[in-house]
């Protein structure tokens, strides 16, 4: 069973500063099948990335993921005031197709 | 449009079950894996299963916390994924999410969401 990590737990920021938020996995995550949600409170999760690094339908281009193996990134290049939620990483290459446990992105 | 409608929830007592529905419209159903996700009350999100499509056999996956309670079935003639819950505990309590995976295919991410619903187990 591969076990995510993500780091840190909460990141306070400002409007319009860069955020980095981090997803490490106990083992190789296969083809590098590693998703990234957004979750605003009282909403359902809104898929960002998948394979690492592609856009989702209608996600900025400010939000932007990379990595492969065991480390991930999500980068949001300039935060909007709505950017500031919790992020989740997913690996969905082998059952359970786990979650990690989250980053609150707060204003600082 | 793509639109995941979840119905199902509510109150049941611990040992009870109930079963949840999620019927899907705006797109080939029986082309897409389907999955139920969950998200306890304040907690963040836990995977409970999938099923796959029949091309792929219709294999259906779970979490170690729900295997042999909760049994995931789909309808494609009806667009409707179906999330059996049977013994319930109270740490079952959470809200309930349908997804859709993005692609086709056997691996996929959640590409669109329901918009939830609540069980809770209390006595």
């Amino acid at each position: 069973e591969i076990v995510l990590t993500q780091s840190p737990g909460t990141l306070s920021l400002s409007p319009g500063e860069r955020a980095t938020l981090s997803c490490r996995a106990s083992q190789s995550v296969s083809s590098n099948y590693l998703a990234w949600y957004q979750q605003k409170p009282g909403q359902a999760p809104r898929l960002l990335i998948y394979g690492a690094s592609s856009r989702a339908i209608g996600i900025p281009d400010r939000f932007s993921g990379s990595g492969s193996g065991t480390d991930f990134t999500l980068t949001i290049s300039r935060l909007e005031p709505e950017d500031f939620a919790v992020y989740y990483c997913q690996q969905y290459g082998r059952s359970p197709r786990a979650f990690g446990p989250g980053t609150k992105v707060d204003i600082k | 449009e793509v639109q995941l409608v979840e119905s199902g929830g509510g109150l049941v007592q611990p040992g009870r079950s109930l079963r949840l529905s999620c019927t899907a419209s705006g797109f080939t159903f029986g082309d897409y894996a389907m999955s139920w996700v969950r998200q306890a009350p304040g907690k963040g999100l836990e995977w409970v299963g999938f099923v796959v499509t029949k091309p792929y056999g219709g294999t259906t996956e779970y979490a170690a916390s729900v295997r042999g309670r909760f049994t995931i079935s789909r309808d494609d003639y009806k667009s409707i994924a179906y999330l059996q819950m049977d013994s319930l505990k109270i740490e079952d309590t959470a809200v309930y999410f349908c997804t859709r995976d993005r692609g086709r295919g056997y691996y996929g991410s959640s590409g669109y969401w329901g918009q939830g619903t609540l069980v809770t187990v209390s006595s």
